[in-house]
């Protein structure tokens, strides 16, 4: 069974701070994905990674793939309320699968 | 845009009544998929489908079962609803080739009493 751990689970911090969020895996995926869930909604696709060593960033969002493929980070700079959410790692792991395994999140808040 | 709509965003019904979620794709994707999302626990597959009246199991069928007779349009179905099956109810779509890439509707809120 795989099994996609994601810390911290819980996050505070102020506006204009910088964070970072782990997805680690003892499975190695054929592509990782990152959602973002605002409460009440469904989650929302933010990026696909699949090259070991892959960054890739989206604005103030830089996101990367391990070596090994086995764990990703999220990594925020400047947060602003906007970004609260539960941010949800996903993997695929291919062999004609398209099954997820998804972590249990994190679910950031930031304060103004 | 991909554009993936559930029939309700909340609903409440009472033990024992069967249940109809309803999803619809509108970007010709094959793969369809119907979670459960549940605090502490995080999403669970309950069923997904790869083709037309094609279905596969997910990891938590039990008191499920699903329709697929049109590529666009996937139904969960709560055969005799109980209390436990209060939850927030996601369903998502993948175009084949795609791998993971799956794109989600605004969810279910099911409350059962």
């Amino acid at each position: 069974t795989q099994l996609l751990e994601q810390s911290p689970q819980f996050l505070s911090i102020q506006e204009g701070e910088n964070l970072t969020v782990y997805c680690n895996s003892s499975s190695v995926f054929s592509s990782l994905q990152w959602y973002r869930q605002e409460p009440g909604e469904g989650p929302v696709l933010l990026v696909t990674v699949v090259t070991g060593g892959e960054v890739k960033k989206l604005k103030r969002l830089t996101f990367q793939f391990g070596d090994a493929r086995k764990d990703s980070s999220l990594h925020i700079t400047a947060a602003q309320t906007g970004d609260t959410g539960l941010y949800l790692c996903a993997g695929a792991s291919g062999a004609g699968s398209y099954q997820l395994t998804f972590g249990k999140g994190t679910k950031l808040s930031v304060i103004p | 845009d991909v554009k993936v709509t559930q029939s309700s965003r909340y609903l409440v019904k009472r033990t024992g009544e069967k249940v109809f979620l309803e999803c619809v794709q509108d970007m010709d994707h094959e793969n369809m998929f119907w979670y459960r999302q549940d605090p502490g626990l995080g999403l669970r597959l309950i069923y997904f489908s790869y083709d037309v009246k094609m279905k596969e199991k997910g990891d938590i069928p039990e008191g499920y079962s699903v329709s697929r007779e049109k590529k666009e349009r996937f139904s969960l179905i709560l055969e005799s609803a109980s209390t436990n099956q209060t939850s927030m109810y996601l369903c998502a779509s993948l175009a084949r080739l795609r791998l993971g890439e799956q794109y989600f509707g605004p969810g279910t809120r099911l409350t059962v009493t």
